[in-house]
C-alpha cells in the first residue's frame, strides 16, 4: 500500500518555465491538498479538492492551478514559474471532514533560478 | 482568524531526558481540532495525534504525551526520556473550516528537536 506518492521529487527550474506536479493516492480518499512548506513559515495550503472535477483555494493560490480529472489524482501546475516558488511542495490526501488527519507525500523539492 | 503559535524555535536536550513542545492557538470556532505532526530529517510528515475541542482529556501513548487545555488555548507534547530518533521538526495544526468542508490546516512554525548522546 504506496499512500500518497509525489512525483518528481526533486525539479530545478528557470523563471518562466511550466511544469506539473502529480500525486497519487490509493486510499480511496475524497478529499486531497497542496501545501508549501517553506523555512520559518511551517506548511501553507495552495488548492484543496473535495472530490473528483473539483478545486478551491487555499491560502496562497497565486501562480498555481489544480486539476482533479480523478479521484486518485490530483495536480499541481506552475505555469510560469518564478523563484519566490522555490519550496518543499507537499501533496495529503483525507477520508473525510472534521477529525480525519491528512496523510502526506514525501515532498517534491522545487528550485526555481 | 486561525493562528498557531510554536514559539520554541529549536529544543536541544540530551538523550534521556524529558521535553516539551508548546503549542498555542487561536480560533473563533467553538469545535474545532488539534493535530500534531512530526517531520524527520528524512522529510515526510507522520501523523501523531488529534484532539477534538470537546475533549480535554490527556493522552499517552508510550514516550508520548499531550496537554491539552482550552483555558489557555494550548495543546502541548511532551516527549519523556527523549531518545535520539526523536529528533525532528514537530508541528502543530489546527483544522479550520466549516462543518462538512474539507479539513483544511493551519500549520505552526513547527519546533525542531534535536537530542544528542
Amino acid at each position: 500500500n504506496a499512500g500518497v506518492t509525489q512525483t518528481p521529487k526533486f525539479r530545478v527550474l528557470k523563471t518562466g518555465q511550466s511544469m506539473t506536479l502529480l500525486c497519487a493516492q490509493d486510499m480511496n480518499h475524497e478529499y486531497m491538498y497542496w501545501y508549501r512548506q517553506d523555512p520559518g513559515m511551517g506548511l501553507r495550503l495552495i488548492h484543496y479538492s473535495v472530490g473528483e472535477g473539483t478545486t478551491a483555494k487555499g491560502e496562497v493560490p497565486d501562480g498555481y492551478n489544480v486539476s482533479r480529472l480523478k479521484k486518485q489524482n490530483f495536480l499541481l501546475g506552475l505555469e510560469s514559474a518564478a523563484p519566490s516558488q522555490t519550496s518543499v511542495y507537499f501533496c495529503a490526501s483525507s477520508y473525510g471532514t472534521g477529525n480525519s488527519p491528512l496523510h502526506f507525500g514525501n515532498g517534491t523539492r522545487l528550485t526555481v533560478t | 482568524a486561525q493562528k498557531v503559535t510554536q514559539a520554541q524555535t529549536e529544543i536541544s536536550v540530551v538523550e534521556k531526558e524529558d521535553v516539551t513542545l508548546d503549542c498555542v492557538y487561536e480560533t473563533r470556532d467553538t469545535t474545532y481540532y488539534l493535530f500534531w505532526y512530526k517531520q524527520p530529517p528524512s522529510g515526510e510528515l507522520v501523523f501523531l495525534i488529534r484532539r477534538n475541542s470537546f475533549d480535554e482529556q490527556n493522552e499517552i501513548s508510550g514516550r508520548y504525551s499531550w496537554n491539552f487545555q482550552k483555558s489557555t488555548s494550548s495543546f502541548n507534547f511532551t516527549i519523556t526520556a527523549s531518545q535520539v530518533v526523536d529528533s525532528a521538526v514537530y508541528f502543530c495544526a489546527l483544522r479550520f473550516g466549516e462543518t462538512g468542508t474539507a479539513s483544511k490546516l493551519t500549520f505552526g512554525t513547527g519546533t525542531r528537536l534535536q537530542v544528542t548522546l
